[in-house]
């Protein structure tokens, strides 16, 4: 079956841009989880939906947002972009979440450049 | 100090060789996933633990809850496993309600040559 799809894959944004990313689950998959990688900070939570529900949020500015639709794709938005925020942003998704028995599936990410 | 440390941050290998990546921690957890990632990206997660032992292939992983303690060992090793290897754990419920938060390690990148 497909696996975790993102898009876009690779975009350049300037400073005080805002971008959306996208994320579509594996089929049946309810749970999407989104991370932040940089090579200073490493890999970094950003928020968890389940069921179009956010059930958690990393210590990130409001500047980022994220919300799922009934059929389980997910977006995420960071308004007012800063260079700080060029990154590798990762989707993953679960049957029901990171914890308990349940695996979780990578995207291949989009990496956004913000310039 | 990072809730989740790992050790090495580098290492090299000689093919063939029995490798070991470890993982502490300082939170509860209620579960620890060792991911793989190689150059490019794409992240595959390896083994979700509780508790014990589990083994694919080459790979093993086991945890010691009471220690907060996990390793990841690859037996006789290949250039293909080069790639950097990340702990990661989800804490336990906390008051505030559930936990669905994964905390990352800063991954250890291993090379292993021919």
């Amino acid at each position: 079956k497909a696996g975790v799809t993102q898009t876009p894959r690779y975009l350049i944004k300037t400073r005080g841009q805002q971008v959306t990313l996208s994320c579509s689950p594996i089929s049946g998959h309810r749970s999407v989880s989104w991370y932040q990688q940089t090579p200073g900070q490493g890999l970094q939570f950003l928020f968890e939906y389940f069921s179009e529900t956010q059930r958690n949020k990393g210590n990130f500015p409001g500047r980022f947002s994220g919300r799922q639709f009934s059929n389980s794709r997910s977006e995420m938005n960071v308004s007012t972009l800063e260079l700080g925020d060029s990154a590798l942003y990762l989707c993953a998704s679960s049957l029901a979440g990171p914890r308990g028995g349940n695996t979780i599936y990578f995207g291949e990410g989009s990496w956004l450049t913000v310039v | 100090k990072n809730e989740v440390e790992q050790s090495p941050q580098n290492l090299t290998a000689q093919e063939g060789e029995f490798i070991t990546i470890n993982c502490s921690y300082s939170v509860g957890i209620s579960a620890l996933h060792w991911l793989q990632q190689h150059p490019g990206g794409g992240i595959v997660s390896l083994f979700m633990l509780s508790s014990g032992k589990k083994k694919h292939g080459r790979l093993i992983a086991t945890i010691n809850i009471q220690e907060k303690h996990s390793s990841l060992h690859i037996t006789a090793s290949h250039p293909r496993d080069s790639a950097v290897y990340i702990c990661a754990v989800v804490g336990v419920r906390d008051s505030g309600g559930s936990n669905y938060k994964l905390t990352f390690g800063k991954g250890t990148l291993l090379t292993v040559n021919p």
